[in-house]
């Protein structure tokens, strides 16, 4: 069964702090890889989207990257406005297209 | 804003009773999604939608049910209602059925009493 476990449950930053947010995953045959991000009571923004291993992409201070068994998020120098929950998820190559999430990363910037 | 709509945004009803929710995708995608997310479970995929066919069925209650119609927006009927089923509701859409991202729509809040 396709799963993935993030890390760590909760992180607290101070403004400016970098850190990176981890996804390992198990699947047959993946598909691709996607971040979101979610804020209280709001519907997950997509982030990114990793194909094969090897993969990075950009997007303003996040960076995500990808291996065979794991992604992670880069954070750099990150302001309060990025506090969120940051949620990653898996589409396997065969079968139904749904996306398999993790529990998320519920990540807090202090100014 | 994601492009997709949800409505309505919040729903309190008693246990026992039925209802639909409403969701209108991106212009253009023919994939609608719907999952669930708890406290406790995180985001629960319930069934897919392809231009109108069933295409994947998750962890999706009987007393639930789901379609897509001719233009492409789609319902979620859950009936029978129980406590257990407060939660929040998604949909998300996507172009087609292969390597595309999903986006989602802001959800709407299910109250059961």
């Amino acid at each position: 069964e396709d799963q993935v476990t993030q890390s760590p449950e909760a992180l607290r930053l101070q403004e400016g702090e970098s850190s990176s947010l981890n996804c390992s995953y198990t699947v047959s045959g993946l598909r691709g890889l996607f971040w979101y991000r979610q804020d209280p009571g709001k519907g997950p923004e997509f982030l990114f989207t990793l194909y094969s291993a090897g993969e990075e992409k950009e997007k303003e201070r996040l960076k995500a990257t990808l291996t065979k068994k794991e992604s992670f998020l880069h954070i750099t120098a990150p302001k309060p406005e990025d506090s969120a929950t940051y949620l990653c998820a898996v589409q396997a190559a065969q079968g139904a297209q749904k996306l398999v999430f993790g529990q998320g990363t519920r990540l807090t910037i202090n100014p | 804003d994601s492009g997709v709509t949800q409505t309505p945004k919040h729903l309190i009803t008693a246990t026992g009773q039925r209802v639909t929710l409403r969701c209108s995708p991106r212009s253009g995608d023919l994939s609608v999604y719907w999952y669930q997310q708890s406290l406790d479970q995180g985001l629960q995929f319930l069934i897919q939608y392809y231009n109108g066919e069933e295409r994947a069925k998750g962890n999706i209650l009987e007393r639930f049910s789901a379609q897509q119609f001719p233009d492409l927006h789609s319902e979620l009927n859950l009936s029978s209602l129980e406590l257990g089923d407060s939660a929040l509701y998604f949909c998300a859409s996507s172009v087609g059925t292969g390597r595309t991202e999903a986006f989602f729509g802001q959800g709407t809040r299910l109250t059961v009493v």
